[in-house]
């Protein structure tokens, strides 16, 4: 069974500061994707990383893939309480013969003014 | 661009009823993803179609669950003789034609309780 564990689980921090969430497997995906979610709403796509050591950066957003492709990192800089929701991660298993998602346990994140 | 739509977002029904939950993909996306989202729990994959086809229902259950994505018309997630424990949100997602890099984009959700 592939799992992805995402850590840590909760997280409260004040306006300003920084952040690293991380979504960590010991199976390989061939992609992987982020997602924020916010209450009564579906996941909204933030972005995909496909190469291992792959770095990608959104505004105050950077997502790393790990050169083995087995785990993920989200940085947030300088957080605003628009950042505010539930972080998922989502991995494709490489070798899978469909397109199925794999979806992490989730990280909650509370940026208070 | 309009997104992925689902409808109803919100589904009330009595115990051994049908629930019919629609999802239209995003224009020009012809595969169509179901998850379900328990509450305290993530979203597991229930099945991967594509147009006329299930690719992968590897997730469904096995009884009383169905699901379609005819050549015209919204993909249909079919839910027969509802019981309590089918309370929970069902999104579906769609993506374009690739491989397993393609991204997916989810809708907004239908919310099912059952009573």
């Amino acid at each position: 069974t592939q799992l992805l564990e995402q850590s840590p689980q909760f997280l409260s921090i004040q306006e300003g500061e920084n952040l690293t969430v991380y979504c960590n497997s010991s199976s390989v995906f061939s992609s992987l994707q982020w997602y924020r979610q916010e209450p009564g709403e579906g996941p909204v796509l933030l972005v995909t990383v496909v190469t291992g050591g792959e770095v990608k950066k959104l505004k105050r957003l950077t997502f790393q893939f790990g050169d083995a492709r087995k785990d993920s990192s989200l940085h947030i800089t300088a957080a605003q309480p628009g950042d505010t929701g539930l972080y998922l991660c989502a991995g494709a298993p490489a070798g899978g013969a469909t397109n199925k998602l794999i979806f992490g346990t989730g990280t909650l994140l509370a940026v208070q003014p | 661009n309009a997104g992925v739509m689902q409808n109803p977002r919100h589904l009330v029904r009595r115990r051994g009823q049908e629930a019919r939950l629609r999802c239209s993909p995003m224009k020009g996306h012809s595969h169509v993803y179901w998850y379900r989202q328990l509450p305290e729990e993530g979203l597991k994959f229930m099945v991967y179609l594509q147009k006329e086809n299930i690719i992968d229902e590897s997730g469904m259950p096995k009884e009383r669950f169905s699901a379609e994505f005819p050549k015209e018309g919204p993909s249909i997630l079919r839910i027969q003789q509802v019981v309590r424990g089918d309370s929970a949100a069902y999104f579906c997602a769609s993506s374009p034609p690739g491989g397993q890099g393609t991204s997916k984009f989810f809708g907004p959700g239908t919310r099912l309780t059952v009573l």
